[in-house]
């Protein structure tokens, strides 16, 4: 079935540093692909999302690359901010067979200043 | 900007009681969706709607009805609530048409059930 896989629960960084949180999906298809991002006391929002396997999708300074061959959509950042805290969520769109996103489990961030 | 509305914004129930969570959306939206939230699990869909006076089970249905009385408004029924279902809930839209994929979430409702 569809499914959204996210490894890290939590991750640490120093301002400045690198950001990496891994995503892949199980599926049919050729969905969409999402990263929403939640701040504290807020609903999720759309960070980028990507239509076409192979493309990459950027927002703020976040990438995300849709790999069909390893059915991957990991979330990169060069340099994080203090103000990138929060959690992400890697999403799978709507496949040919169904009608709703799947949600991954989320990837807190905390970014030490 | 899309707007959905979520009403109350916490709330604090018994168990064995009805509880109602709300939505209003002025997007003009054909979908609404009823998401969980826990820590650990992420959003997990508990019922969705893509027209009035229809709903449709999501993947933890149990426990929770919905009703879509008009395209705005979107109901979260617990009709006999239980301390498992402590949660944050959220309600989402999105449009039906080709592109429109993007959910628009509201801030969310804190339900603490005792």
């Amino acid at each position: 079935g569809n499914s959204v896989t996210q490894m890290q629960g939590q991750v640490t960084l120093s301002e400045e540093e690198f950001l990496f949180i891994n995503c892949t999906y199980s599926t049919t298809g050729y969905p969409t692909l999402f990263w929403y991002v939640q701040y504290p006391g807020e609903g999720p929002q759309l960070l980028l999302k990507v239509t076409t396997a192979n493309n990459k999708g950027s927002s703020r300074g976040f990438e995300a690359t849709y790999d069909k061959g390893t059915t991957s959509f990991h979330l990169q950042k060069a340099s994080v901010q203090e103000s990138d805290s929060a959690v992400y969520y890697c999403v799978l769109g709507p496949s040919n067979s169904g009608t709703y996103q799947r949600f991954g489990t989320g990837t807190k961030l905390q970014v030490v200043p | 900007e899309a707007a959905v509305t979520q009403s109350p914004r916490s709330k604090v129930a018994v168990t064995g009681g009805k509880v109602t969570l709300s939505c209003h959306q002025t997007n003009n939206h054909d979908y609404m969706y009823w998401y969980r939230q826990d820590t650990g699990h992420g959003l997990r869909l508990i019922h969705y709607s893509y027209v009035a006076d229809s709903t449709e089970k999501g993947d933890i249905p149990d426990g929770y009805k919905a009703s879509r009385p008009s395209q705005e408004n979107f109901s979260l029924i617990l009709e006999l609530a239980s301390l498992s279902q402590t949660a944050v809930y959220f309600c989402a839209s999105r449009g039906a048409q080709r592109g429109q994929n993007t959910l628009y979430f509201g801030a969310g409702t804190r339900l603490s059930v005792l």
